[in-house]
């Protein structure tokens, strides 16, 4: 079985600042690893995944993951947070068939 | 290309009712999911069809929930009779191939449906 801890119901960012969002899994099978952005009243849209290639993997709107398998951690950052980033944010675990969701973490920037 | 379409957007009915989803996926795409989101919850899986088989079902409360692809396209999913704790946003998901172990297929997914047991 697998699954994600996101660490943070709630994180809030001056514009400009870093953004990490921090996930961990648990996996018995080598994981394959998501990001997912869900905004308001939308459906969930794919940032990035992690697939076994590079540990470093880059996505969309200037967002990176990092693969750790010492730390289980698969933690979400962006240089510069911009206002259009507050969303809603969902690690998920992928293992076998079924996606495993963490519960999410609400990014808030503030001007 | 057009994305996945959920109706109705939102639903509101009293509990003992029942309620019916409608999903169109993607077009071509092999697999579809159903998720059920509580507030304050990342989602969790229903059920998942490939084609117009179901892959897994597992997490899905057969006593009240049912779902079907007949087609093997769009895809309903049915509550009856609804509780309170069914209050929830009903998302639908889409992947273009198989949905095996391993599978790193990216899903794409609705707007979701937005219900209200009262």
């Amino acid at each position: 079985a697998q699954s994600v801890t996101q660490l943070g119901s709630h994180v809030s960012v001056s514009e400009g600042a870093l953004v990490l969002l921090r996930c961990n899994y648990s996996s018995s099978v080598p994981p394959y690893l998501f990001w997912y952005v869900q905004y308001p009243n939308q459906g969930l849209q794919l940032l990035l995944k992690y697939t076994s290639a590079a540990t470093l993997v880059k996505g969309i709107n200037g967002f990176e993951a990092e693969f750790k398998k010492s730390e289980t951690s698969f933690h979400l950052t962006k240089p510069s947070a911009h206002m259009s980033d507050a969303a809603e944010y969902f690690c998920a675990v992928r293992g076998n068939n079924d996606m495993r969701f963490g519960a999410g973490t609400r990014l808030t920037v503030k001007p | 290309e057009a994305g996945v379409a959920q109706s109705p957007r939102y639903k509101i009915i009293e509990k003992r009712q029942s309620v019916a989803f409608w999903c169109n996926p993607i077009s071509g795409h092999a697999t579809l999911y159903w998720y059920q989101q509580i507030l304050g919850q990342g989602p969790k899986l229903l059920i998942q069809f490939q084609n117009n088989g179901v892959v897994d079902d597992s997490q899905l409360p057969k006593d009240r929930f049912s779902a079907e692809r007949l087609k093997g396209v769009d895809s309903t999913l049915k509550i009856q009779p609804a509780k309170l704790e069914d209050s929830a946003v009903y998302l639908c998901a889409s992947s273009l191939g198989t949905s095996g172990r391993g599978s790193t297929d990216t899903q794409y997914f609705g707007p979701g449906t937005r219900l209200t047991v009262l």
